[in-house]
Formats: structure tokens, C-alpha cells, sequence
């Protein structure tokens, strides 16, 4: 079965530093795994996705996240945090199609931008 | 705006009364899926469409629920007996056949049961 698990449930950083979210997975096989961001009152965004093409993914908003296989990680990282960043991340990972499509989400890291 | 629609927004009805929510994927899509989220945790998946075949449900969809996507198109979640415990954020995503894509989610209809 695969999952995730975001090892932070709040983060807290000041503008202008950078940020860290922690995300490690678990898969029998080379999963596809996906950053996304909830805004307040808004819907699901995707931030940027790991399809085995390269290790380090870089997105939307100057969000990056590098793949890991020996440490079972994806950790997403910005240089410097702005307050718009404040928000609610979801690492997710799907089978993509080996036995399932489905899309599993971790349990989510609230960031706070502190001013 | 992803192009996932979902209806309505926001519904309050009253415990044990029936409710149905529509999602209209984004119209290339062959695949559908719905999610429910409560306060404070990440979506959890409850079934997902390829076309119009229902290929999986979670454990966590009693039979209280039940999703169609007749036409392979359009989708709805019928929850039938609502409890004050269904009271959550219920998400519908698609996405295309392409290996290793992304799903693209709507806006969610909130229900509050009462």
C-alpha cells in the first residue's frame, strides 16, 4: 500500500526565510509524487510533481522539491518565504496506474509567514 | 480556476435527510474522483470513475453512499440517512489518462448536517 506522511503539522517561519516541508513516502514501486496547496476558502492547487523524469522539481511560486529514493523522501523548500505563502501544503502520492490511480494525501503542514 | 465544477457550494439539510452533490469534471477527462475532507486533514479518497465505470471505493464509504457517473461525463455523490458525521468538505478531482499526471480538483461542496 502506499502512503504518506508529512512530519510537520504546523511550520512557522519569518518573511524573507527559507522554508522546509517534510514529506516521506511509502511505495512498493517508483511512485509519482505531487506537492499541492490549499489557500483558506480556496481549492486545491498543484505546486509541482515528481514523475521520475529528474529528482529535483521545481514549480510554481518559487517552490522546489528534490526526490529522494534512499531516504524515501520529497521534501518541498522555497529560498524565501512571502506572507502569500501562508497556507495549507498536502504531499500526495499516486500508483499511477500500477494497481491503482488514486491519489493518497498526507495529513497537511500549515505554514505561517511571520512579519 | 481548474475547470472542476462541483454543486452546490454550501448545503445544510437535517440529519437523516438525503442530499446529492454534482461534479462536472473538466471535459476531456475520462477520470473522476471524490474526496472528503474535514477540518484540520488532508482529503481522503472515497471512489474514483474511469469513464463510466466505478473501479474503486474506499472502506471508509459506508452504504449510506453512492456515487454514478452514468455518461462517463458528469458525476454525483448521493448520501442517503445523513448523520451530523458526514458534516465535511466533499472534493471532486479529475484527470486525463496520461501517466503521471496530476489531478485537478474543484472547489468542494461543504455540507453541514444539523
Amino acid at each position: 500500500a502506499q502512503s504518506v506522511t508529512q512530519l510537520d503539522s504546523h511550520v512557522s517561519v519569518s518573511e524573507g526565510t527559507p522554508v522546509l516541508l517534510r514529506c516521506n513516502y511509502s511505495s512498493s514501486y517508483s511512485p509519482s509524487l505531487f506537492w499541492y496547496v490549499q489557500h483558506p476558502n480556496k481549492g486545491l492547487q498543484l505546486l509541482l510533481k515528481y514523475t521520475s523524469a529528474a529528482t529535483l522539481v521545481k514549480g510554481i511560486n518559487g517552490f522546489e522539491a528534490e526526490f529522494k529514493k534512499s531516504e524515501t523522501s520529497f521534501h518541498l523548500t522555497k529560498p524565501s518565504a512571502h506572507m502569500s505563502d501562508a497556507a495549507e501544503y498536502f504531499c500526495v502520492v499516486s500508483g499511477s496506474g500500477r494497481g491503482t490511480y488514486k491519489y493518497i494525501f498526507g495529513t497537511g503542514t500549515r505554514l505561517k509567514v511571520l512579519a | 480556476d481548474t475547470g472542476v465544477s462541483q454543486d452546490p457550494r454550501h448545503k445544510i439539510t437535517k440529519r437523516g435527510q438525503n442530499v446529492t452533490f454534482r461534479c462536472d469534471p473538466i471535459s476531456e477527462h475520462n477520470r473522476l474522483y471524490w474526496y472528503r475532507q474535514t477540518l484540520g486533514q488532508g482529503p481522503e479518497f472515497l471512489t474514483y470513475f474511469q469513464n463510466e465505470a466505478q473501479l474503486e471505493k474506499s472502506r471508509l464509504l459506508s452504504d449510506r453512499f453512492s456515487a454514478e457517473r452514468p455518461k462517463g461525463s458528469f458525476s454525483t455523490l448521493e448520501i442517503q440517512r445523513t448523520e451530523q458525521g458526514d458534516s465535511a468538505m466533499y472534493l471532486c478531482a479529475s484527470s486525463s489518462q496520461t501517466v503521471n499526471t496530476e489531478a485537478f480538483f474543484g472547489q468542494g461542496t461543504r455540507l453541514t448536517v444539523v
